[in-house]
């Protein structure tokens, strides 16, 4: 089954830091550019970064640039977001993507998705 | 950024009913290249992620019902639902993935049954 499951979200206090993981299966991960995107519960969805499918390009949002860091180890199959100096508002449910990177560009895996919580 | 604006807010509509939503962007999603507008649309339940329905504006995911439909071109595209289940309520979302940079979410529709 092809899949991609999020994990490392948690409550941290303002100014702290927070690594997600992304754990893909069931596709051959190397092959595909993959994002992050975040969501305020009942509010809408942002996209926050993207890198492509070697790791050697890394986009990233205005909002979390120069604080976020996305990464990838290929032969891991697993992504990366190091958050830091985090503030209340990256309070969000954190998703990870997949770009079918066949030229449509689609998103066409998602994640379930880690809540991230930045409160003191 | 391009900015992505959908409308309405929310509708509510009777089952077997056609539910349309609007989405507008505010510059072309058109990529030269290849003459194809880079527009999605998903699908959120509470509770779960988005589900891809459409993708470059009017290709239909595999697995999506034939009742979704999309279409438009340049800034303003189409949802349509052409008779609503009662499996359809939801949120809908539209997107653009033209990037450059960034890919940025419309607001939103929730779609009701009437």
């Amino acid at each position: 089954e092809v899949q991609l499951v999020e994990s490392g979200g948690g409550l941290v206090q303002p100014g702290g830091s927070l690594r997600l993981s992304c754990a893909a299966s069931g596709f051959t991960f190397s092959s595909h550019w993959i994002h992050w995107v975040r969501q305020v519960p009942g509010k809408g969805l942002v996209w926050v970064s993207q890198i492509s499918s070697d790791g050697s390009t890394t986009t990233y949002a205005d909002s979390v640039k120069g604080r976020f860091t996305i990464s990838r180890d290929n032969a891991k199959n697993t992504l990366y977001l190091q958050m830091s100096s985090l503030r209340a508002e990256d309070t969000a449910v954190y998703y990870c993507a997949r770009d079918r990177s066949d030229g449509t560009g689609a998103f066409d895996i998602w994640g379930q998705g880690t809540m991230v919580t930045v409160s003191s | 950024d391009i900015v992505m604006t959908q409308s309405p807010d929310s509708l509510a509509v009777s089952l077997g009913e056609r539910a349309t939503i609007n989405c507008k962007s505010s510059q072309s999603v058109l990529y030269n290249s290849n003459n194809k507008n880079y527009l999605a649309w998903f699908q959120q339940k509470p509770g779960q992620p988005p589900k891809l329905l459409i993708y470059l504006t009017s290709n239909r995911e595999s697995g999506v019902p034939d009742r979704f439909s999309g279409s438009g071109s340049g800034t303003d595209f189409t949802l349509t639902i052409s008779s609503l289940q009662a499996e359809d309520v939801a949120v809908y979302y539209c997107q653009q993935y033209l990037g450059t940079p960034g890919y940025t979410f419309g607001p939103g529709t929730k779609v009701d049954i009437k």
